[in-house]
């Protein structure tokens, strides 16, 4: 069935380390991948999103890798600060058009 | 993200009533979701909508109901058949399926 995992639940980071949270999805034929920050009673907001001819894409401090064959794709976040601090969705597209979204990962980014 | 509007921010049900959750866009965009968040959760599928007139059932449809009369609007009713409606409800639109959803500040729903 759609089913997207994401791991861990919840990641403690010292600022200025990196963090790194990973998913893995069932569908061999998701085409698109976004990843989603929401902060408390907050909507989530897209931060960056990957297409399936892509390995890899950044956005200054923000990155994400996809490897198709294995399924999976990660977000790097790197020089933490702060403000990164929020819970973080990745999601798949199934079918070409359901997005199923990961369970979430608390971020806390201890100063 | 101003394009989507979600009204009221919190509402209030009580025991075998319906209530109609309103999203509106003005970003143009054909396609329209509705999300249910529970408490520590992540997003699930109730309904979407990929062009005027037309929507499908997600992966949590039973108890709830939608239309899409206008290309605008895709309001929600949370009817008296869902026993568990306390949840924080999200509508997003992207300009097509497959593309990048923008969310709405969302409703928050309890039970009197």
């Amino acid at each position: 069935g759609e089913n997207v995992e994401q791991h861990p639940s919840t990641l403690s980071v010292q600022e200025g380390d990196s963090a790194v949270i990973k998913c893995t999805y069932s569908d061999s034929a998701s085409n698109y991948f976004p990843w989603y920050k929401q902060e408390l009673g907050k909507r989530p907001q897209l931060i960056i999103d990957i297409r399936s001819n892509v390995g890899e894409k950044k956005d200054q401090r923000i990155a994400v890798t996809l490897n198709k064959t294995a399924k999976h794709f990660s977000l790097h976040i790197t020089e933490t600060q702060p403000e990164d601090s929020a819970v973080y969705f990745c999601a798949a597209v199934f079918g070409n058009e359901k997005l199923t979204f990961g369970t979430g990962t608390r971020l806390t980014i201890i100063p | 993200d101003g394009g989507i509007t979600q009204s009221p921010k919190y509402l209030f049900r009580k025991e075998g009533q319906n209530v109609t959750l309103s999203c509106e866009q003005n970003l143009n965009h054909d396609a329209m979701y509705w999300y249910r968040q529970d408490p520590g959760q992540g997003l699930r599928l109730i309904y979407y909508s990929q062009i005027v007139n037309d929507f499908q059932k997600g992966d949590i449809a039973e108890g709830y109901s939608v239309s899409r009369e206008k290309k605008e609007s895709f309001p929600l009713t949370v009817t008296s058949a869902q026993k568990n409606p306390t949840a924080f409800y999200l509508c997003a639109s992207s300009p097509q399926v497959n593309q990048p959803q923008h969310f709405g500040d969302g409703t928050r729903l309890s039970i009197l």
